[in-house]
């Protein structure tokens, strides 16, 4: 299965500031993911990261807060912007392949917001 | 609409014990359903999952589950704990209109092993 790196593993950030989460697959996949774990929580999957085309948000999430790009088949980013303290989350990109009916995930991104 | 429900969010067992973490799922079409494990720290690895084919699905690391209809549960179990085993275990359902890889977790549940 595909193996997916994320960067940066953690981060302290100011309130205010935006931080950009760099999600990169080892092979090409169809789809791209981008989910939100909160402390103590599940997850809940922010966007759809369209390669070519603007991403699929869900209910709850929008473009201005959580920007995401895609560039190709093999890489994708989220920024958080404008980061507050509820934004203390931890960030996971996951990826399938086509056919593979699984998803892949990525060791996560933890973010806190001071 | 789709959801998972955990029973239990910590389930604590001695090691060489029978584990079951339990999940029920809501779905208004027949459902694909998974079981991911985060270890401390890591992201989610894929333990099993159910597509429809076979109800008894057997999984990595000794883990199998039983997708039961009649009751909508998807328990996982495992014969014999080992302390490796200690970690969170999501349960998840593939979300209605959105494939098989748009997924609804469930809350989790944290799985400690004792000597």
């Amino acid at each position: 299965s595909a193996v997916i790196s994320q960067k940066p593993s953690r981060d302290i950030c100011q309130r205010g500031t935006s931080l950009t989460i760099q999600c990169q697959v080892d092979s090409q996949v169809t789809m791209m993911f981008w989910y939100r774990q909160q402390p103590g929580q599940s997850l809940t999957l922010i966007a759809t990261a369209n390669q070519g085309s603007e991403a699929t948000y869900e209910s709850g999430f929008v473009i201005d807060k959580f920007p995401i790009s895609r560039p190709n088949l093999t890489f994708s980013t989220l920024t958080v912007s404008n980061m507050s303290p509820e934004d203390s989350s931890i960030y996971l990109c996951s990826a399938e392949e086509a056919g593979a009916n699984v998803l892949t995930f990525g060791a996560g991104s933890r973010l806190t917001v001071l | 609409a789709q959801s998972v429900t955990q029973l239990g969010s910590h389930v604590s067992v001695s090691e060489g014990a029978l584990v079951l973490l339990r999940c029920n799922y809501s779905s208004s079409v027949p459902p694909y359903l998974f079981w991911y494990v985060q270890y401390p720290n890591q992201g989610l690895q894929l333990l099993l999952k159910y597509t429809s084919a076979a109800t008894l699905v057997k999984g990595i690391n000794g883990f199998e589950a039983e997708f039961k209809k009649s009751e909508t549960s998807f328990h996982l179990t495992k014969p014999s704990a080992h302390m490796s085993d200690a970690a969170e275990y999501f349960c998840a359902v593939s979300a209605l209109g959105g494939g098989y890889n748009k997924l609804i977790f469930g809350a989790g549940t944290r799985l400690a092993v004792h000597p």
